[in-house]
């Protein structure tokens, strides 16, 4: 079993180019989610969905965009990338009920010079 | 006010010793809480879910304290692979909100 598989695992980046990470679960989750993580800034939600056709902005959106096509894949777009979305983003998926908890795919490291 | 804060440490202890990490929230209404564990450069991990009564996983102890509004994780004869980053969450039932501590970082030295 895969669980949440995300796709590169690292890239770099020219500032202005477009890019989208991918990320795919298999465990049927309702909920799907992305993070990015930095040094002393911890883990913040930047865009989430609860179901399959629905998405929403968490706390840092802009310049990212996401789409909820079908319940297996959330795939993340940077529309053209600038050098502050240099981080590591993690895809994350719950069942989205009760006491479910996150579970992270491996991340995906981005450098944009 | 930060909604999960943590002890950043590091804490740093001898092979076989007891550590104990705790973390507050300050969302009274909060309803499910985790432990997850971090090592460099790797996802975050599920390490134990907690629940109201307290529970238990091997040499991994966690409890819930709704009244202070804390969560504790408690480690028992600590071993190297245990030194990695905690990472505390909690989510009052709004799943588009999971509340993340900054992580309380774990050395384990021989």
């Amino acid at each position: 079993i895969a669980g949440i598989t995300q796709a590169p695992t690292s890239q770099i980046l020219a500032a202005g180019r477009r890019m989208t990470l991918r990320c795919t679960q298999d465990m049927r989750h309702n909920a799907m989610y992305w993070y990015r993580q930095d040094l002393g800034l911890g883990l913040r939600l930047i865009h989430y969905s609860n179901t399959a056709g629905t998405t929403g902005k968490g706390e840092v959106p802009d310049g990212y965009s996401v789409s909820r096509a079908n319940t297996d894949d959330f795939p993340l777009t940077l529309a053209s990338a600038v050098p502050s979305q240099t981080s590591v983003y993690f895809c994350a998926s719950s069942q989205g009920r009760g006491n479910s908890p996150l579970h992270f795919g491996n991340g995906t490291r981005l450098t944009v010079t | 006010r930060k909604e999960v804060e943590q002890d950043p440490g590091p804490f740093n202890v001898p092979e076989g010793a007891t550590v104990a990490f705790n973390c507050t929230y300050s969302n009274s209404a909060s309803q499910s809480f985790f432990w997850y564990r971090q090592d460099c450069r790797k996802e975050p991990k599920l390490l134990m879910s907690v629940y109201s009564s307290g529970n238990e996983d091997g040499r991994f102890t966690a409890q819930l304290n709704r009244a202070s509004q804390y969560i504790s994780l408690l480690i028992r004869d600590s071993k190297l692979s245990d030194s990695a980053t905690y990472l505390c969450v909690v989510n009052p039932y709004n799943f588009n909100k999971f509340y993340f501590g900054s992580g309380t970082k774990l050395n384990v030295k021989p």
